[in-house]
């Protein structure tokens, strides 16, 4: 596609409930990441796809949060039980090959924890 | 890993120039990168310095000084929708790209 695409845009959910937030990565784009960035905070590394190589999960918060990539494409991120301090924008991006420096970002999805 | 530093907050004049200040700490140095994100939207890369010197992008210049970890994001001819904030970032061991907490810039006329 044009640009990297995420969705839902916006998630509302209560306290407890699991989530999954999906990402559309550049046509081409080998690299996949995901980060969360809190309100007015810096953006936070999550996890990251190389091609079909096993994912990078040592950023992930807890073990609440889990991510996967189908076909080396699409991924999709879950977050199990969630809680009030999992509310954040989480954005995605991709890569050309092993060019993390130029990320290109989707509009991300902005949850809200009730 | 890297730790990055940068100030929070800048405010400049349009028409003016303003310098954003970036310094890190290293355990291997993979180059420094900036990105721009305005209220709302998507961070967009700006520039990347993988060698020391400026690297010139129209309005917008990065310099990289490796031997003093530092580098600085320079904007010329500021505009009112330059207002955004700026974050530099790195590799950092494990992690693709590490970023800065970020410099919110405010341009006034």
């Amino acid at each position: 596609g044009a640009g990297v695409s995420q969705s839902p845009s916006n998630k509302v959910t209560e306290k407890g409930k699991d989530v999954e937030l999906r990402c559309d990565p550049i046509s081409g784009h080998t690299a996949l990441y995901w980060y969360r960035q809190s309100l007015g905070q810096g953006l936070e590394f999550l996890i990251y796809f190389q091609g079909n190589s096993a994912p990078d999960k040592s950023g992930l918060p807890s073990d609440r949060f889990s991510a996967e990539r189908t076909g080396g494409s699409v991924s999709t991120l879950t977050i199990q039980r969630t809680q009030q301090e999992d509310s954040a924008v989480y954005l995605c991006a991709s890569s050309q090959g092993a060019s993390p420096e130029t990320q290109y970002f989707g509009p991300g999805t902005r949850l809200l924890v009730l | 890993g890297q730790s990055l530093e940068q100030p929070s907050e800048v405010t400049a004049v349009e028409g003016a120039i303003v310098q954003i200040n970036c310094t890190y700490q290293t355990s291997g140095f993979y180059g420094l990168s900036w990105y721009q994100q305005h209220d709302g939207g998507a961070p967009t890369f700006l520039s990347y310095n993988a060698l020391d010197g400026l690297e010139e992008t129209g309005r917008f210049s990065s310099f990289l000084s490796r031997s003093d970890s530092y580098g600085y994001l320079l904007l010329q001819e500021l505009q009112m929708k330059d207002s955004a904030s700026y974050f530099c970032a790195t590799p950092s061991g494990n992690t693709p790209l590490v970023f800065g907490k970020g410099t919110r810039l405010s341009v006034i006329a």
